[in-house]
């Protein structure tokens, strides 16, 4: 079957970094996204991994290993604004359908 | 450029009457999606369609529900008969063509702003 599991909430502090985990079983695996998505509104595009390895973009990361199935978000000097639910999903198979995790509630505090 | 349009942003209907869903592409992209978020949930797949063609619905619900994507016009995810339990954020995403028949997923992957269905 296809599971993406992720802790269901962090706390941290502004200023700080704070790593994101999510492990992923799924076949005909296509690639994995991280989104953000604040309280109301639509998830908003992150990264993308398709490859084993790390991408950066600003103050986020992600990190991808196909071999253990896992990923994680780094970010880094965190703002108060970046207190939102971050989504892991993965794409599975050639039609583009994603299958998300249940999100990580992250809170930032002063 | 627009992004993923979707309307109404809010629609509240009472149990047994009819939800019409709608979602406008961004341009240039032929692949829709729309996912359900129930209420502390995470989004979940429903269907997948291409113009005038449904993909994939294997997460559909048996009865009610159905989606369309006409040659012209935006895609429709029409719930019948709503009941409590469909109170939900329905989101659409959509995704540009890699081949004439498969999408390009990475980061041309876009969600619409989403309709709040209230079913009260």
């Amino acid at each position: 079957g296809q599971n993406i599991d992720q802790p269901t909430e962090m706390t941290a502090t502004e200023g700080a970094i704070v790593q994101i985990n999510c492990t992923y079983q799924t076949s005909g695996f296509n690639g994995l996204f991280w989104y953000q998505q604040h309280a109301g509104e639509a998830p908003t595009f992150l990264s993308y991994n398709v490859l084993d390895g790390l991408e950066e973009k600003g103050r986020f990361s992600s990190f991808l290993s196909r071999s253990k199935g896992y990923s994680y978000l780094l970010l880094k000097e965190l703002q108060m604004k970046d207190s939102a639910s971050y989504l892991c999903a993965v794409s599975s198979g050639n039609t583009g359908k994603l299958i998300f995790g249940q999100g990580t509630t992250l809170q930032v505090k002063p | 450029n627009a992004g993923v349009m979707q309307n109404p942003r809010h629609l509240v209907r009472r149990r047994g009457q009819e939800a019409r869903l709608r979602c406008s592409p961004m341009k240039g992209h032929s692949h829709v999606y729309w996912y359900r978020q129930l209420p502390e949930e995470g989004l979940k797949f429903m269907v997948y369609l291409q113009k005038e063609n449904i993909i994939d619905e294997s997460g559909m619900p048996k009865e009610r529900f159905s989606a369309e994507f006409p040659k012209e016009g935006p895609s429709i995810l029409r719930i019948q008969q709503v009941v409590r339990g469909d109170s939900a954020a329905y989101f659409c995403a959509s995704s540009p063509a890699h081949s004439e028949i498969r999408p390009a997923i990475g980061d041309g992957y876009t969600f619409g702003s989403g309709t709040r269905l209230t079913v009260v």
